[in-house]
C-alpha cells in the first residue's frame, strides 16, 4: 500500500465557516507534510509533522491548524478563511530513518478548497 | 527567493526523441534531489532522485544527471511517448525531508 488518501476531494466552504481536511498514509511512515498549491504554481511547504510532533510551519497564519492524532493520521482544520486561501491542499509523507532506501515522498490527490 | 528554479515553463518535444528538462538551484545544504510528474487535479507522482553526492541515476526512460559545482541538475527522458506530456517539478529535499520545488515545466510530447 503506497496510497495517501485524503478527504473531502472537494470542499467549498464560507468566510465564516470551520471545516477540517484529513489525510492517511499506512506505509509507517513517520513524516507527514501539508502543501499548497495554487494555480500555475508550485506546491509550497505549510507543516512538517516528525513522529507526530509538529517541526516546521513556514509561517502559515494561524486560521490554519495542523493536528497530528497518531502516526498514520493528519489533519489541517481551517477557521475564518479568506478567498484567497482557495487552493489545492496536497498532504503527503516519507519514512524519516536515515537507514531507509527510500527517498521519496508519496503524494495525496489533494483537496480542492474554494473559499466564498 | 527561489531556492529551485526551472526556467522554461514549457517545452514541446517529437514522439522518439529526447526531452530535456533542467533545473538549477541555491541551497547547498539539499541532500537529495527529486523529479516529480504532476497532472492538473492530481498530486504530485515521484518519478526519480539524485543523492547530492552522486553525478547520474537512471532508472529505465529516465536519467536525472547533477552538476554540483554549477547547481544544475537535469531529466532526460528517452525515447519520449505522449504519455509523458505533463507538469514536471524538480524538488531539493531538506533536512526533515520536506521538498522545496520549482516553478515546473509543462512538457508536451507530439505524435
Amino acid at each position: 500500500d503506497t496510497e495517501v488518501t485524503q478527504t473531502p476531494k472537494h470542499l467549498v466552504m464560507g468566510m465564516t465557516n470551520k471545516k477540517s481536511l484529513k489525510c492517511e498514509q499506512h506505509m509507517g511512515h513517520r513524516a507527514m507534510y501539508w502543501y499548497k498549491q495554487k494555480a500555475k504554481k508550485p506546491p509550497e511547504l505549510m507543516f512538517v509533522y516528525s513522529y507526530e510532533k509538529l517541526s516546521i510551519n513556514e509561517s502559515v497564519p494561524s486560521r490554519f491548524s495542523p493536528e497530528c492524532p497518531n502516526s498514520s493520521l493528519l489533519n489541517l482544520h481551517l477557521h475564518a478563511l479568506q478567498p484567497e486561501d482557495s487552493a489545492l491542499y496536497l498532504c503527503a509523507s516519507s519514512q524519516l530513518e536515515a537507514w531507509t532506501m527510500g527517498t521519496e515522498a508519496f503524494f495525496g490527490q489533494g483537496t480542492r478548497l474554494t473559499v466564498v | 527567493d527561489q531556492q529551485v528554479k526551472q526556467n522554461s515553463p514549457s517545452l514541446s518535444v517529437q514522439e522518439g526523441r529526447i526531452s530535456i528538462l533542467n533545473c538549477d538551484y541555491t541551497n547547498s545544504m539539499f541532500d537529495y534531489f527529486l523529479w516529480y510528474k504532476k497532472y492538473p487535479a492530481e498530486g504530485p507522482t515521484f518519478l526519480i532522485s539524485i543523492s547530492s553526492i552522486k553525478d547520474k541515476n537512471e532508472d529505465g526512460r529516465f536519467t536525472v544527471f547533477l552538476n554540483k559545482s554549477a547547481k544544475h541538475l537535469s531529466l532526460h527522458i528517452v525515447p519520449s511517448q505522449p504519455g509523458d506530456s505533463a507538469v514536471y517539478f524538480c524538488a531539493g529535499r531538506g533536512s526533515a525531508r520536506q521538498l522545496t520545488f520549482g516553478s515546473g515545466t509543462q512538457l508536451t510530447v507530439l505524435p
